[in-house]
């Protein structure tokens, strides 16, 4: 079966800062990995993902993350934290076998504080 | 260029009242699915389609139903409505294109059944 776990449910983190949230995943078969972000009352946004190749992937609004396959982990992280970050984000891996059918972790609250 | 609509935004049921939870996309997405969000659980799959006619169970079909006569739609009907149905549900829909196929979100639909 294939999971993610987000092991924070929150972080805290000072503006300007560096950022890490958090993923681990257990797939069979090559990972499909991605981050999405949900502010309040909002749906979900693709941030970023990765299918094969650089082990970091740059995404959106400043964001990357590192895939490391010997972990099984894809955190992601950006170099300066902006109060505006502020907001659920989501690790999620997709089936290997049935393409419309993802997995998502339990979220991950970041708190970016001025 | 909408993207995917979710009508209503807001609803209060009754137990064993039924309704039905719209989605349509205008961005002849060939995939779509439903998503549960509860706290502390993140987004779990309900139901999903690969295309129109053709629809699958997720990871937590029980007391939902789904159909897709239409690439553009794709409702959510609950049959008799149980207060362990409140959740916020979020529908989505992606292409089947190489490299891994993106959500694109609704704005998702609160409901709370009493």
């Amino acid at each position: 079966a294939q999971s993610v776990a987000q092991p924070e449910d929150q972080v805290n983190v000072a503006e300007g800062n560096p950022l890490t949230v958090k993923c681990t995943y257990s797939v069979s078969g090559n990972p499909y990995l991605f981050w999405y972000v949900q502010y309040p009352n909002r749906g979900l946004q693709f941030l970023l993902k990765y299918i094969t190749g650089d082990n970091l992937v740059k995404g959106s609004y400043g964001f990357e993350a590192e895939f490391n396959k010997s972990q099984t982990s894809f955190h992601l992280k950006k170099p300066s934290a902006l109060v505006s970050d502020s907001a659920l984000y989501f690790c999620a891996v997709r089936d290997p076998a049935v393409h419309n059918k993802f997995y998502f972790g339990s979220g991950t609250k970041l708190n970016v504080k001025p | 260029n909408a993207g995917v609509t979710q009508t209503p935004k807001f609803q209060v049921l009754k137990t064993g009242q039924s309704m039905t939870l719209q989605c349509a996309q205008d961005m002849n997405h060939e995939y779509m699915s439903w998503y549960r969000q509860d706290p502390g659980m993140g987004l779990r799959l309900i139901h999903y389609s690969v295309g129109a006619g053709i629809t699958d169970q997720g990871e937590v079909p029980n007391g939902y139903n789904v159909s897709r006569s239409t690439t553009e739609d794709f409702p959510l009907r609950l049959l008799s409505a149980a207060p362990s149905q409140t959740s916020v549900y979020f529908c989505a829909s992606s292409y089947p294109g190489p490299g891994a196929n993106v959500l694109t979100f609704g704005a998702g639909s609160r409901l709370t059944v009493l």
